[in-house]
């Protein structure tokens, strides 16, 4: 079983259009959650951390289902330059915590006008 | 938020040569530094952990005589990839945690671009 599992997409939405993204991830010890973007060809840029409480960035929210172990990204009304993958990440702090990020594959939108 | 530079953007090169791409903490110092892999179409696979002062971990399945880190400083790290192949080409991508203070932000470099022809 895959660490960190996304639905892949494409999710094509039009302009103003509410989507919503899905991550499980499968090691419990997981401490730490993050939702990252990539453009074509650049790196991965982080757009939030996801907290147990739930967060809210603008017109992104982040909830984390920890008995689940289920992570999830929402973007309302979205914007032509939401078009991106959508990374769930999710590291796994251990000692002296020099532990890596693990990526999902990442959920592809497309933003349409 | 920090930047993490990553140099050369892309190469291309010659089957058997040598390359090597920095990776450099421009505001911060990074004691630990992560070199990953990306595929067309694929997730980003880490390849190691570089760590100041001492020898990278690497990944299974990652050729650390292949893939050779250095970690001389506290805001620069670079990999070689030697005697480069086809199927080297890849999007190289770096990235750095902040020594102080210990957070799990990771700051990404712009990645390289290889292609072994």
């Amino acid at each position: 079983r895959k660490e960190v599992e996304q639905d892949p997409g494409p999710f094509n939405v039009p302009e103003g259009a509410t989507v919503a993204f899905n991550c499980t991830y499968s090691n419990s010890a997981s401490q730490s959650f993050f939702w990252y973007r990539q453009d074509c060809r650049k790196e991965p840029k982080l757009l939030m951390s996801v907290y147990s409480s739930g967060n809210e960035d603008g017109r992104f929210t982040a909830q984390l289902n920890r008995a689940s172990q289920y992570i999830s990204l929402l973007i309302r009304d979205s914007k032509l330059s939401d078009s991106a993958t959508y990374l769930c990440v999710v590291n796994i702090r251990e000692g002296s915590g020099n532990t890596p990020l693990v990526f999902g594959k990442g959920t592809r939108l497309s933003v349409i006008a | 938020g920090a930047v993490v530079s990553q140099h050369p953007s892309w190469v291309i090169c010659k089957s058997g040569t040598s390359v090597k791409i920095e990776c450099r903490s421009l505001d911060f110092q990074a004691t630990t530094m992560f070199w990953y892999r990306q595929f067309p179409k694929q997730s980003l696979m880490l390849m190691a952990t570089s760590n100041e002062g001492s020898k990278a971990t690497y990944e299974q399945g990652v050729e650390k005589d292949k893939f050779l880190i250095n970690h001389a400083s506290l805001t620069l790290s670079t990999l070689t990839v030697t005697s480069a192949h086809p199927e080297d080409s890849s999007f190289y991508i770096c990235s750095a945690r902040e020594t102080v203070p210990v957070t799990d932000t990771q700051y990404f470099g712009p990645g390289t671009r290889l292609t072994v022809l």
